[in-house]
């Protein structure tokens, strides 16, 4: 049974419009969430993350939406570009250990192509 | 400031062998864990390692154990080696009350 759940693998997008991935949970205890890329060959580099008790959280060009009542959140980027082709995983956590992140729960992955 | 380091990056085992892989956590980071992706997959859980103990276990056999150094540096090794066992393993070190994990570059393991 999936906890966290990418149903699109895989998005294609025109260079510098808007990119948004999504992502679904079922665990209502879950209280962090990150968002990883992860080219070929390398391991995940984090992203941007939000916590349970905001709604948004900005970085730049990235910014991550949680709708707790949906169990939802989504990745948005604006405006992409090519080198943001990767393959874009969410992540989510319970922070059972004095504040520190337990386990990570990953979904499968989408695979974004940002076209020239 | 180094990342998480992992070694060795590639390696072929055969079937029923045993295998080591070992991780440096980043600079400060204390909390080490192990995960592993197979292809197409997102990576999963195996063990966290904190104060030289292993702190939390996720769904895989006793084949898979580890350890983790007075340095917070960490090894993973698995026994009586399976096909299945065939993937990316990958190594994620945090610090103490830190929310964000960050991972290495990974050790692709293939058994034969």
């Amino acid at each position: 049974d999936q906890q966290v759940k990418q149903n699109s693998p895989s998005l294609s997008v025109q260079e510098g419009r808007i990119s948004i991935l999504n992502c679904d949970y079922t665990n209502s205890m879950f209280d962090y969430f990150l968002w990883y890329k992860k080219y070929p060959a390398e391991g995940p580099t984090f992203l941007i993350s939000i916590s349970s008790i905001k709604d948004k959280n900005e970085d730049g060009r990235f910014t991550v939406f949680l709708n707790k009542s949906a169990k939802h959140l989504s990745l948005h980027i604006v405006p992409s570009q090519p080198g943001d082709s990767a393959v874009y995983f969410c992540a989510a956590s319970r922070g059972d250990y004095g504040g520190s992140q337990g386990n990570l729960i990953f979904g499968k992955g989408t695979k974004l192509s940002v076209k020239p | 400031d180094a990342g998480v380091t992992q070694s060795p990056t590639h390696l072929i085992k055969t079937r029923g062998q045993q295998v080591t892989l070992r991780c440096s956590p980043k600079s400060g980071h204390d909390t080490v864990s192990w995960y592993q992706q197979a292809l197409g997959q997102g990576p999963q859980f195996i063990f966290q390692y904190y104060e030289e103990e292993e702190r939390q276990r996720g769904n895989f056999p006793d084949r898979f154990s580890g350890h983790q150094f007075p340095n917070y540096s960490s090894e993973l090794n698995v026994n009586a080696l399976l096909l299945g066992d065939s993937a990316l393993y990958l190594c994620a070190s945090s610090p103490v009350g830190g929310n964000t994990i960050y991972f290495g570059e990974g050790s692709w393991l293939t058994v034969v």
